[in-house]
């Protein structure tokens, strides 16, 4: 199956830095998204990005399909950002079927 | 209030004790699934449903069935729980604008399942 790799593992920032998280993938993939699970384990939706780029606010989020890839933005980031991001894939062949990544902790202190 | 619902949201059983966790979503989404996470292992997609009556199989079906019989529902059933069936279980739901384009995936709130 297709494999999802995702870093850094952990990150720990203050309040007000920037930060980017990258999700490698091993196959081609017509489906991305990324979800963000905070402390209390309530798990969002971020994006769809299977290509491209999108903002939402201080996140933003670019795949480069052709290099397998995507990357995650955090600006100015505040301690609501805290928790667990994740990336998910999957392919035209199983379209519903999607395979996440370990997660990255992000951790952000006043 | 768009919402997924899953019911119980704990639950402690024993092994071979048939148990089904449901789930129901309110915003007459298309797609369902479930997903079980565990520490270590991130977030595995157990069963998704693209339709009323279209399901197929996760990354980890095994010991676990769905049904989809109407729009709003799709249950998850562990026929026979073993110990490895431990852990937290989340139901999702989103729309897709035609073959290609997702609309945002709505998480339900968990269910935290322990099989002694």
């Amino acid at each position: 199956g297709i494999q999802v790799e995702q870093s850094p593992p952990d990150l720990i920032l203050q309040e007000g830095a920037n930060s980017t998280l990258r999700c490698n993938f091993s196959d081609s993939v017509n489906n991305l998204q990324w979800f963000h699970q905070n402390p209390w384990g309530q798990l969002i939706n971020l994006f769809y990005i299977p290509s491209g780029t999108k903002q939402n606010g201080r996140l933003s989020a670019t795949t480069v399909a052709t290099e397998r890839y995507s990357l995650l933005y955090i600006s100015s980031s505040q301690t609501t950002d805290s928790g667990v991001y994740f990336c998910a894939v999957g392919r035209s062949t199983s379209y519903g079927k999607l395979t996440f990544g370990q997660g990255t902790i992000l951790t952000v202190h006043p | 209030e768009a919402q997924v619902t899953q019911n119980p949201r704990y639950l402690i059983t024993v092994t071979g004790k048939k148990l089904t966790v449901t789930c129901s979503q309110n915003m007459n989404h298309e797609y369902m699934s479930w997903y079980r996470q565990d520490p270590g292992l991130g977030l595995r997609q157990i069963y998704y449903s693209m339709n009323v009556e279209v399901t197929d199989k996760g990354d980890v079906p095994e010991g676990y069935k769905v049904s989809r019989k109407e729009k709003r529902n799709f249950p998850l059933i562990l026929e026979s729980p073993s110990p490895n069936q431990t852990s937290l279980y989340f139901c999702a739901s989103g729309s897709l604008r035609g073959q290609g384009i997702w609309e945002t995936q709505y998480f339900g709130p968990g269910t935290r399942l322990l099989v002694l």
